[in-house]
C-alpha cells in the first residue's frame, strides 16, 4: 500500500529564508509524486509533479523538489520565502496501478515571518 | 470551462437531512474524483468516475453516500440522512488521464463546506 508522510505539521521561516518542507513516501513501485498548495478557503493548486523524467523538478512560484529514491523522499524547497508563500502544503502520491486516486500526506502549514 | 466549478460553496443541513453537492469538471477532462477533507486536514478519497462510469468507489461509505456523473450535467455527490461526522469540505477534481498513465495531475475545485448541525 502507498503512503505519504510529511514531517512537521508547522514550519516557520523568516521572509527571505530557505523553505524546506519534507515528504517521504512508501510505494512498492516507482510512484508519481505531487506537491499541492492550499490557500485559506480555496482548493488545491498544483505546484509541481514528479513523473520519472527528471529527479529535480521545478514548479511554479520558485518552488522545486528533488526525488531521491534511496531516501524515498520528495522534499519541497524554495531559496527565498515570500510572505505570499504562507499556506498549507500537501504532498501526494499516485500509483502506477489503475486506480489513479491521490493519497495525501497530512499537510504542512508554512508560516512566513516578516 | 477552464476551472473545476463546485456548488454550493457552503451548505448547512440539520442532522438527518439530505445534502447534495455539485461539480462541473474542466471541459475535456474524462476523470472526476471526489475527496473529503476533515478538520485535521486529512484528505480521504471517496469515488472516481471515467466519464459517466464509476471507476473506483473503494472510498465510498457503503451507506448514505451516492454519486453520479451524467452526460451534459454536473457531477453530484449526495448524502442521505446526514450525520454530524459528515461535516467536512468536499473537493472535486478532474483530470485528462489516459488509461495506463496516472502521471497527469488532478485539478481541484474550491470545495463545498458542509456543516451538519
Amino acid at each position: 500500500a502507498q503512503s505519504v508522510t510529511q514531517l512537521g505539521s508547522h514550519v516557520s521561516v523568516s521572509e527571505g529564508a530557505l523553505v524546506l518542507l519534507r515528504c517521504n513516501y512508501s510505494s512498492s513501485v516507482p510512484p508519481y509524486l505531487f506537491w499541492y498548495v492550499q490557500y485559506p478557503n480555496q482548493g488545491l493548486q498544483l505546484l509541481l509533479k514528479y513523473t520519472s523524467a527528471a529527479t529535480l523538478v521545478k514548479g511554479i512560484n520558485g518552488f522545486e523538489a528533488e526525488f531521491k529514491k534511496s531516501e524515498t523522499s520528495f522534499h519541497l524547497t524554495k531559496p527565498s520565502a515570500h510572505m505570499s508563500d504562507a499556506a498549507e502544503y500537501f504532498c501526494a502520491v499516485s500509483g502506477r496501478d489503475s486506480s489513479y486516486k491521490l493519497i495525501f500526506g497530512s499537510g504542512t502549514r508554512l508560516l512566513v515571518r516578516p | 470551462g477552464e476551472e473545476v466549478a463546485q456548488t454550493p460553496k457552503h451548505l448547512v443541513r440539520g442532522e438527518g437531512q439530505k445534502a447534495k453537492l455539485y461539480c462541473a469538471p474542466i471541459k475535456g477532462h474524462s476523470y472526476v474524483f471526489w475527496y473529503q477533507q476533515v478538520l485535521k486536514n486529512e484528505f480521504k478519497f471517496l469515488i472516481s468516475f471515467q466519464n459517466e462510469n464509476v471507476f473506483d468507489e473503494t472510498g465510498m461509505p457503503k451507506e448514505r453516500f451516492s454519486a453520479k456523473c451524467l452526460p451534459n450535467s454536473p457531477c453530484s455527490l449526495e448524502i442521505q440522512a446526514t450525520k454530524l461526522e459528515d461535516s467536512a469540505v468536499y473537493f472535486c477534481a478532474s483530470s485528462p488521464l489516459q488509461t495506463g498513465r496516472s502521471n497527469q495531475p488532478q485539478h481541484f475545485g474550491d470545495g463545498t463546506r458542509l456543516s451538519i448541525l
